[in-house]
């Protein structure tokens, strides 16, 4: 079964400071992975997503994830933190060869707090 | 651009009531979700559709149901309120012409439900 395992609920950057959030996969065929944002008081909406093809892919707000078949890990990165990225962050995964996929697996979040 | 419109943002309910959530996309999309969040919990799916007057169980579909008489109205029915049924309660859609593009789910921004 699929799984999927973002290390540390609570994460705390500085403004202006690299902001890493860790997001680990189990699955036995090729995934699609995706990160979703969360912000105070709204909806889930899609940050970025990896299906195939080129392996770093980029989002919305300068955030960016990098897809390591081989560490089973699709780490959501940004160089330089602002406050308005303070948020919940979720990852999630599907199973690519399960034809017209309508599930995700996710992820339990990670809470981004960004102290100026 | 409001796309996925939730009908109540906050409901109070007492115990043994039936509660309805409304959920209405205007986007024209076939897949629609209903899932709830809960700290430490991460996002939970009750159910989901993907056509009209379809329906699937989720991973926690005890003590609802759904009904989806419009492709673009997708509501959630609590038969019988419980204050384990105290949640953040998020409603998504998306197309289902494509794996990948199943699962870019668009969010509406919750309604909040507690039961006393």
């Amino acid at each position: 079964a699929q799984s999927v395992t973002q290390l540390g609920s609570h994460v705390s950057v500085s403004e202006g400071a690299l902001v890493l959030l860790r997001c680990n996969y189990s699955s036995s065929v090729p995934p699609y992975l995706f990160w979703y944002v969360q912000y105070p008081n709204q909806g889930l909406q899609l940050l970025l997503k990896y299906t195939t093809g080129a392996t770093l892919v980029k989002g919305i707000n300068g955030f960016e994830a990098e897809f390591k078949k081989s560490e089973t890990s699709f780490h959501l990165t940004k160089p330089s933190a602002h406050m308005s990225d303070a948020a919940e962050y979720f990852c999630a995964v599907s199973d690519q060869n399960a034809g017209n996929n309508r599930k995700l697996i996710w992820g339990l979040g990670t809470s981004l707090a960004v102290n100026p | 651009d409001v796309k996925v419109t939730q009908s109540s943002r906050y409901l109070v309910k007492r115990t043994g009531e039936k509660v309805f959530l409304e959920c209405v996309q205007d986007m024209d999309h076939e897949n629609m979700f209903w899932y709830r969040q809960d700290p430490g919990l991460g996002l939970r799916l009750i159910y989901f559709s993907y056509d009209v007057k379809m329906k699937e169980k989720g991973d926690i579909p005890e003590g609802y149901s759904v009904s989806r008489e419009k492709k673009e109205r997708f509501s959630l029915i609590l038969e019988s309120a419980s204050t384990n049924q105290t949640s953040m309660y998020l409603c998504a859609s998306s197309l289902h012409d494509t794996p990948s593009g199943a699962n870019v789910l668009t969010f509406g921004a919750g309604s909040r439900l507690t039961v006393l």
